[in-house]
């Protein structure tokens, strides 16, 4: 069974320009979630969706950033104009259904420089 | 400031010894515990859980304690073996919440 696929593994862009991260969770999962890690810190939570519903977003730093799941299932995670602080690793995970554990399976994420 | 958070950033042991991660919390409602290790290149893994009623929870070589009087978690890692070198984060779940938050991570490094 394929895991989570993240795309792109490394992308390296200019400040103000457009970078759209893309996420494939397992099938058949239901529960998808972004995810950042900026170099040393924490992995700090972005959204969740439920299919293709935003459940929960207050983690989103500002409005360039802008995520979609059309359909219920890939997403993407557009940062339109990217800024020098956007760099960090943004991972994805996913989850069979909302059962208050734990248990997300992640991709390897998808690490952004914006120089 | 952040629900949890590690001692240390970086931890160095011997192989086959056993290795301690500290992690510390600050919310009281978090009901829900959880070890990830992530290893270079790859995402986070869940490794094992334990919930607040439980004060340890052992799996394969991996042992998490949890002490709610001081608000700590600590995941004890039996006869380090080169493989467990990685990066170890803590996360909590509080009541009502389902969303995982996660601390810094500590860097495991396992010396041959």
């Amino acid at each position: 069974e394929a895991g989570v696929t993240q795309f792109p593994s490394h992308s390296v862009i200019e400040k103000g320009q457009t970078v759209t991260l893309r996420c494939d969770p397992i099938s058949g999962h239901d529960n998808l979630y972004w995810y950042r890690r900026v170099m040393g810190k924490e992995i700090k939570f972005l959204l969740h969706f439920v299919k293709e519903s935003k459940q929960d977003e207050s983690g989103m730093p500002n409005n360039r950033f802008l995520a979609e799941r059309t359909g219920g299932t890939y997403s993407t995670l557009k940062v339109q104009p990217a800024e020098l602080e956007d760099s960090g690793v943004y991972f994805c995970a996913s989850s069979l259904g909302v059962t208050n554990t734990g248990e997300l399976f992640f991709g390897e994420g998808s690490r952004l420089t914006v120089l | 400031g952040e629900s949890v958070g590690l001692h240390l950033p970086t931890l160095s042991v011997q192989e086959g010894d056993n290795s301690i991660i500290n992690c510390a919390y600050s919310n009281s409602a978090s009901d829900y515990f959880i070890w990830y290790k992530q290893e270079s290149g790859k995402g986070p893994q869940f490794i094992i859980d334990i919930r607040s009623n439980m004060d340890k929870r052992q799996g394969q070589r991996v042992t998490v304690l949890l002490n709610k009087t001081v608000k700590h978690l600590s995941l004890q890692i039996a006869a380090t073996q080169p493989g467990d070198s990685a990066v170890y984060f803590c996360a909590d779940i509080s009541g009502g919440s389902y969303i995982p938050t996660f601390g810094r991570g500590t860097s495991l490094i396992v010396h041959p």
